[in-house]
């Protein structure tokens, strides 16, 4: 089973529509959880961190649940400007104070108009 | 630049060529990773230094991939006798290593003929 899963897509949505992406991980030493955004041929950028309590940034909305081992980000209101490959990605502090960075292979989203 | 700078930016060699990717990651972060990226796919971990050392080099796919970061900051990734399945985008990230988010170069994009 890969460290993190990702449905990769793509999902195509038109303008305004709510989408939702889950990514699962499977080490449940995991302790830090980041939504990253990739647009085509361009670095992954944060887009938010992911709190136990859940986050609220304007049009997205991030959760994780521990008890399942997954994490989800939410879009409302999809823009154009959405359209990009979102990267769940997943912290452990492994022993000696080493972390260790782990991607999914990332969820497409085309929005349409 | 306040940012991770990533040198070449393209990179074209020949089968069986050796190439060095050089990565200048954000003073003062102690954490630089290395990542190969294929089209279509998420960012595929390689290697992870804490300071000098590396501290994960488990992702490295064989023995003609070498990385060394001498002095603590910038960081070298060194492939021997490359072959065309090497041809990747090579993106390295850098963090404080506090278990906060990763900063990434632009990625060096290397093509094998």
């Amino acid at each position: 089973r890969k460290e993190v899963e990702q449905d990769p897509g793509p999902f195509n949505v038109p303008e305004g529509a709510t989408v939702a992406f889950n990514c699962t991980y499977s080490n449940s030493a995991s302790q830090s959880f980041f939504w990253y955004r990739q647009d085509c041929r361009k670095e992954p950028k944060l887009l938010m961190s992911v709190y136990s309590s859940g986050n609220e940034d304007g049009r997205f909305t991030a959760q994780l649940n521990r008890a399942s081992q997954y994490i989800s980000l939410l879009i409302r209101d999809s823009k154009l400007s959405d359209s990009a490959t979102y990267l769940c990605v997943v912290n452990m502090f492994l022993r000696g104070g080493y972390q260790k960075v782990t991607f999914g292979t990332g969820t497409k989203l085309q929005v349409i108009p | 630049g306040a940012g991770v700078s990533q040198t070449p930016s393209n990179k074209v060699t020949e089968k069986g060529k050796y190439v060095e990717l050089r990565c200048d990651p954000i003073s003062g972060h102690t954490a630089l990773y290395w990542y190969r990226q294929s089209l279509g796919q998420g960012p595929e971990f390689l290697i992870y230094f804490q300071g000098t050392g590396a501290a994960d080099d488990s992702g490295l796919p064989n023995d003609r991939f070498f990385a060394v970061r001498p002095e603590g900051s910038v960081s070298t990734l060194k492939i021997q006798r490359t072959e065309r399945g090497d041809s990747a985008v090579y993106l390295c990230a850098s963090s404080p290593g506090d278990n906060t988010e990763a900063f990434f170069g632009q990625g060096t994009r290397l093509t094998v003929v």
